[in-house]
């Protein structure tokens, strides 16, 4: 069974930072991209970042150049180290499978609160 | 960047009947289309992709249709566990990103 579990979110305030952990099991996580994906409060689905098989990463417009993704095969799991945070980035993080483009696995998520 | 919109942005439907939602890019996503449901308090969960392709486990009242920039997603006769807010998503244009829409309501009436 596919399973994706987040953790490391809390409150932060502005101008903080804050690292999101996913711990992935189930599948040969190695063989998948992943991707990072929120939801603000009441609000729709944004896509956050990407990270291939072999490294290739893309970030959206309005976290390119404070969030970074990264993984870890050997541990199976996926980081997103957030900098510089913005009220505007409060909003539940999902970790997901992301098959070209294709989420077909999701995490539960974690609450990011950016706040003072 | 292709834009993606959806209608109704709710949706009141009685247990056993069809619903009918709605999902247009603003330009051709060939059949590069997800359909996405998410109850209250939980994770999205894929329903159909490639347009028309259930995904693993979802019961044949799902149907998804359409091509182009027009799409549709039926479900023939809702259940109480289908009252959930539905989004629709392009992957046309990946890499880099992927599109949501801003999603449909389907609430109990």
């Amino acid at each position: 069974e596919v399973q994706l579990v987040e953790s490391g979110g809390g409150l932060v305030q502005p101008g903080g930072s804050l690292r999101l952990s996913c711990a992935a099991s189930g599948f040969k996580f190695s063989s998948y991209g992943m991707s990072w994906v929120r939801q603000a409060p009441g609000k729709g689905l944004e896509w956050v970042s990407f990270i291939s098989t072999s490294n290739i990463i893309y970030y959206g417009d309005s976290v390119k150049g404070r969030f970074t993704i990264s993984r870890d095969n050997a541990e199976t799991s996926l980081d997103l180290q957030m900098n510089s945070l913005r009220a505007e980035d409060t909003a539940v993080y999902y970790c997901a499978r992301d098959w070209g483009g294709l989420i077909d696995f999701w995490g539960q998520g974690t609450l990011v609160t950016v706040s003072s | 960047e292709t834009v993606m919109t959806q209608s109704p942005a709710t949706l009141s439907v009685s247990p056993g009947d069809r619903a009918a939602l709605f999902c247009r890019a603003s330009q051709s996503i060939r059949n590069k289309l997800a359909w996405y449901q998410q109850r209250p308090g939980q994770a999205p969960r894929l329903l159909i992709y490639d347009t028309s392709t259930r995904a693993t486990g979802i019961p044949a009242r799902f149907t998804g249709s359409g091509s182009g920039t027009e799409f549709t997603l039926t479900i023939s006769s809702l259940q109480s566990e289908d009252f959930a807010v539905y989004y629709c998503q392009e992957y046309a244009n990946w890499p880099p990103g992927i599109t949501f829409g801003p999603g449909t309501k389907v609430n109990i009436k």
